[in-house]
C-alpha cells in the first residue's frame, strides 16, 4: 500500500549540474503535481502533469526546469545547470481524478535538493 | 490575483484550544482545504470545506465563510504531537492546482 514514492531523498549537486528528481504516485492516480519549499515558506505550486501531459506549468520557471510524467515509469522533474537558489524541497504529489472537487492530495515525503 | 493569508505562529498549551484563520482571494472558488506538516515531512490533509459551515474530524474542525472569504482550523484538546505547520489551500486561477498559504508554525507546551 505505497503512497507517494520520491527519490532521491538528499540530492547535493555543485553550481552547473544536473538535478533529476523522481516520482512515482500512489498506485491508481494519473495526476501529478510537483511543488517547491524554501525554508519557513509555504508550497510554491511548480506543475501539473497526468500522462504524457503537462496540463498546467505556470509555476515552473521557463528556463532549465522540465518535467514530465511518461506513460510508463516515474514522473521526473529535471533542473539543468542548478544555481545556488535552486536549494529547497521539491515536494511531489498525486490525486486519482482532479482535485478540484475534494481538496485533497497525496504528498511524498520530498526530494531535498543542495547546490553548493 | 490570488493569496492566502494565515499567521505565522501560534503557541498553546496541551489540552488547550486553537484557532487558525486563514482569508483568502481567489478569482474563482472551489473550496479550501487544510494540510499538517511535520518538521518538513510530507504534508498531509487533514479537511476540506467545500461549502459554508463547520466540519468536524475528531479533535480537528474546519469552517468555512465564502462570503467573508474566510475559514478557519479548530483544533480541540490539544496534544504535543499537534506542533507543526498548517497550511490552508485553495484552487488556482485555472482550476488546475493548489496553491497554499504560507503556513502556520503552532507550538504545543506542556
Amino acid at each position: 500500500n505505497a503512497g507517494v514514492m520520491q527519490n532521491p531523498r538528499h540530492l547535493v549537486r555543485r553550481r552547473g549540474q544536473e538535478a533529476r528528481l523522481r516520482c512515482s504516485p500512489v498506485k491508481g492516480h494519473s495526476h501529478v503535481y510537483w511543488y517547491r519549499q524554501l525554508p519557513e515558506e509555504g508550497l510554491k505550486f511548480m506543475v501539473y502533469l497526468q500522462k504524457e501531459n503537462i496540463i498546467d506549468e505556470s509555476g515552473m520557471p521557463k528556463e532549465r526546469f522540465s518535467a514530465e510524467f511518461p506513460k510508463e515509469g516515474p514522473s521526473i522533474l529535471r533542473i539543468q545547470q542548478v544555481v545556488r537558489g535552486d536549494s529547497a524541497a521539491y515536494f511531489c504529489a498525486s490525486s486519482p481524478g482532479v482535485q478540484t472537487n475534494t481538496g485533497e492530495l497525496f504528498f511524498g515525503e520530498g526530494s531535498r535538493l543542495t547546490v553548493l | 490575483g490570488q493569496s492566502l493569508e494565515q499567521p505565522s505562529e501560534v503557541t498553546a498549551v496541551e489540552g488547550a484550544i486553537v484557532q487558525i484563520n486563514c482569508t483568502y482571494q481567489t478569482s474563482g472558488f472551489y473550496g479550501l482545504s487544510w494540510y499538517q506538516q511535520h518538521d518538513g515531512g510530507a504534508p498531509t490533509f487533514l479537511s476540506y470545506n467545500g461549502l459554508d459551515g463547520l466540519e468536524e474530524t475528531g479533535r480537528f474542525s474546519s469552517f468555512l465563510s465564502r462570503s467573508d472569504s474566510y475559514g478557519y482550523l479548530l483544533l480541540q484538546e490539544l496534544q504535543m504531537k499537534d506542533s507543526a505547520s498548517y497550511f490552508c489551500a485553495g484552487v488556482n486561477q485555472a482550476g488546475t492546482a493548489l496553491i497554499f498559504g504560507k503556513g502556520t508554525t503552532l507550538s504545543v507546551s506542556s
